[in-house]
């Protein structure tokens, strides 16, 4: 079945430097992926959409310049958290949903802590 | 706009018992609706859907039936058990297109005590 794969599953950074975050989709070509955010005990937060080839669609609140979105090729978006800071730390979800599939499809999260 | 609204956790159950979590939503048009699950330390996993009125979705053991009529799309297991304790997210797409992201709401925790 469809599957994404997203990396790392953990890390820790010092306060002012950034972050790389990258989901992949194994088997399948996503021309789009959404990234989310989920604070501790709430809900997901969709982040933004992002779009093969073309910029992201960010959601009200979310400071594109903070969370750099990259969506280059069919099967891989990365999310940069640059200058990172304490509060920047949450778990972050990207997902999928393959054409002609069952439904969205989701990565196994990062868990980011920012010291 | 559309939302997903879900009943408060936590949820707090013996093992065998009955499970219902309430989620009623608010959509333009006629979304698919879906039952997420997360179990602790990992990501969401596609617990059931359905895509249209009247249909039911189901797996492992779980059930719920998409009701235009009240908007709702309530999750039921008629008896769980301690390895079903996770938190569960009821979530709307509007379109079936794949640039459509999911809404969420706030997630139910559930504990089962054996």
């Amino acid at each position: 079945g469809a599957v994404v794969s997203q990396h790392p599953s953990r890390v820790i950074c010092k306060s002012g430097t950034s972050v790389k975050i990258e989901c992949r989709s194994l088997d399948f070509q996503a021309t789009t992926m959404f990234w989310y955010r989920q604070f501790p005990k709430q809900s997901l937060m969709l982040m933004a959409t992002s779009n093969e080839g073309s910029k992201a669609t960010y959601e009200q609140g979310v400071e594109k310049d903070k969370f750099l979105i990259n969506h280059a090729s069919l099967t891989l978006s990365t999310l940069t958290v640059t200058s990172a800071h304490p509060e920047d730390s949450s778990f972050y979800i990207c997902s999928a949903r393959p054409t002609g599939g069952p439904g969205y499809t989701f990565g196994s999260g990062t868990r980011l802590t920012v010291v | 706009g559309n939302s997903v609204t879900q009943m408060e956790g936590p949820v707090t159950l013996s093992e065998e018992a009955f499970l219902t979590i309430n989620c009623t939503y608010t959509a333009t048009g006629y979304p698919s609706l879906f039952w997420y699950v997360q179990y602790p330390g990992e990501g969401l996993q596609l617990l059931l859907k359905a895509t249209k009125a009247d249909d039911k979705g189901s797996n492992k053991g779980f059930e719920a039936t998409y009701r235009k009529e009240t908007t709702s799309f309530h999750l039921e297991k008629g008896s769980v058990q301690v390895s079903d304790s996770a938190v569960y997210f009821c979530a709307l797409s509007e379109t079936n297109q794949a640039g459509t992201a999911l809404i969420f709401g706030k997630g139910t925790t559930l504990s089962v005590s054996s």
